[in-house]
């Protein structure tokens, strides 16, 4: 069956920009993860959502951040008045939402701010 | 602080050799670890877990070794081949319906044909 996917997969913007960046997770999927993978680093933990909530947002780095799951599928992370430091790549990941079950990655997105 | 640590950041291997790839983590309340696989472009990719109340998880050539009293686990390939050439991240999670993943910094393996 089909993975999770992610758009777009390369985001280029300017500084102070407005960007949205999709996940469609794996069907059926109820936890649903966003990472950010900054050059040289692992996956930093920033937000998941049990079905349409979000059941822990403290990996947010501040209030310029911002994820919805309005129908508890697509998820969208938002990033208002980006900052050169916001470039990275993210990364989006569901399970099955049951404990010891791995996560499953989609290919990230990777925004490049100027 | 970095609760899971990779000081490895590079690893070179002959091909049908044993690569053994560490992890330390701090947190003792972590009770479910994994190892993903990352190919350049592409997300990680689930290699193998272990949970806490085990010290050992085999899945064909990939072993995960798990010692809770030094928080060390370890990922032994073997015998390594050119393909198992990406980078290796260990994650950690604490007890959680939901598993926050807490990811090292990554290993990059060669294995050399």
């Amino acid at each position: 069956g089909a993975g999770v996917s992610q758009t777009p997969s390369n985001k280029v913007t300017e500084k102070g920009k407005y960007v949205e960046l999709r996940c469609d997770p794996i069907s059926g999927h109820t936890a649903l993860y966003w990472y950010r993978q900054s050059l040289g680093q692992g996956p930093e933990f920033l937000i998941y959502f049990q079905g349409t909530g979000a059941a822990d947002d403290s990996g947010l780095p501040n209030d310029r951040f911002f994820a919805v799951r309005p129908e508890g599928s697509v998820s969208t992370l938002k990033i208002q008045r980006t900052e050169r430091g916001d470039s990275a790549v993210y990364l989006c990941a569901s399970s099955p939402g049951l404990a010891g079950h791995e996560q499953f990655f989609g290919p990230g997105t990777r925004l490049t701010v100027l | 602080d970095q609760q899971v640590k990779q000081n490895s950041p590079s690893l070179s291997v002959q091909e049908g050799r044993i690569s053994i790839l560490n992890c330390d983590y701090t947190n003792s309340m972590f009770d479910y670890f994994l190892w993903y696989k990352k190919y350049p472009a592409e997300g990680p990719t689930f290699l193998i877990s272990i949970s806490s109340i085990k010290d050992k998880n085999e899945d064909g050539r990939f072993t995960v070794f798990l010692n809770k009293s030094a928080k060390h686990l370890s990922l032994h390939i073997v015998p390594s081949q050119p393909g198992d050439s990406a980078v290796y991240f260990c994650a950690a999670s604490p007890p959680s319906v939901f598993n926050k993943f807490y990811f090292g910094s990554g290993t990059k393996l060669n294995v050399k044909p």
